[in-house]
């Protein structure tokens, strides 16, 4: 079935830092791929998003590029601040838009 | 404002009492789902509906039953809790198309003793 793998956290970054959270996916078809991040006591909230091999999703100065051919959708960015600390999920919608895979999420702090 | 609403957002109860926690939309949204939150194990979907009177199980409906009798609402049964099913709850809604982004409630936390 599809899955979706993160890299473990919790990650701890200085302010400035630049910011790799890893996310693999295994599914068929042509799924979507989508960032969320959950801020403490909140649902969660859509960073970003990419439909289809070799899209960029950009906000917030966060970005993520759907790379088919390693099957990986990496959420980067180049200079943190201690408000994007978070927890950050990974997730697939599938060809079928009914079932969707979360990742296990990501805590991340960032020290001023 | 465009929002999902739960409630409770926070319940203690005992096994076997039987529970029901709403959710409703006002964005007119077709797809509506309900996850689980559990340290380590990210979001588990329990069910979902693609639209009224349809409804399908995610990958771990044990426990579990749904309704979806009106576009707006879907609400999760727990009929006989027991308190491996102490968790965080989420509803969500979308737009029909696996593009469309979830719509997240603020989450409900149940404690089953």
């Amino acid at each position: 079935g599809d899955s979706v793998t993160q890299m473990e956290g919790p990650v701890t970054l200085s302010e400035e830092a630049f910011l790799t959270i890893n996310c693999t996916y295994t599914a068929t078809g042509y799924p979507s791929l989508f960032w969320y991040v959950q801020y403490p006591g909140e649902g969660l909230q859509l960073l970003l998003k990419a439909t289809k091999a070799d899209d960029k999703g950009s906000n917030k100065g966060f970005e993520a590029t759907y790379r088919k051919e390693t099957t990986s959708f990496h959420l980067e960015k180049g200079s943190v601040q201690v408000s994007d600390s978070a927890v950050y999920f990974c997730a697939l919608k599938d060809s079928s838009a009914s079932k969707i895979i979360f990742g296990s999420g990501t805590r991340l702090s960032i020290r001023p | 404002e465009a929002q999902v609403t739960q409630n409770p957002r926070y319940l203690i109860t005992v096994t076997g009492k039987k529970l029901t926690v709403t959710c409703s939309q006002n964005m007119n949204h077709e797809y509506m789902s309900w996850y689980r939150q559990d340290p380590g194990l990210g979001l588990r979907q329990i069910y979902y509906s693609m639209n009224v009177e349809v409804t399908d199980k995610g990958d771990v409906p044990e426990g579990y039953k749904v309704s979806r009798k009106e576009k707006r609402n879907f609400p999760l049964i727990l009929e006989s809790p027991s308190p491996n099913q102490t968790s965080l709850y989420f509803c969500a809604s979308s737009r029909t198309g696996n593009n469309q982004p979830q719509h997240f409630g603020d989450g409900t936390r149940l404690s089953i003793l």
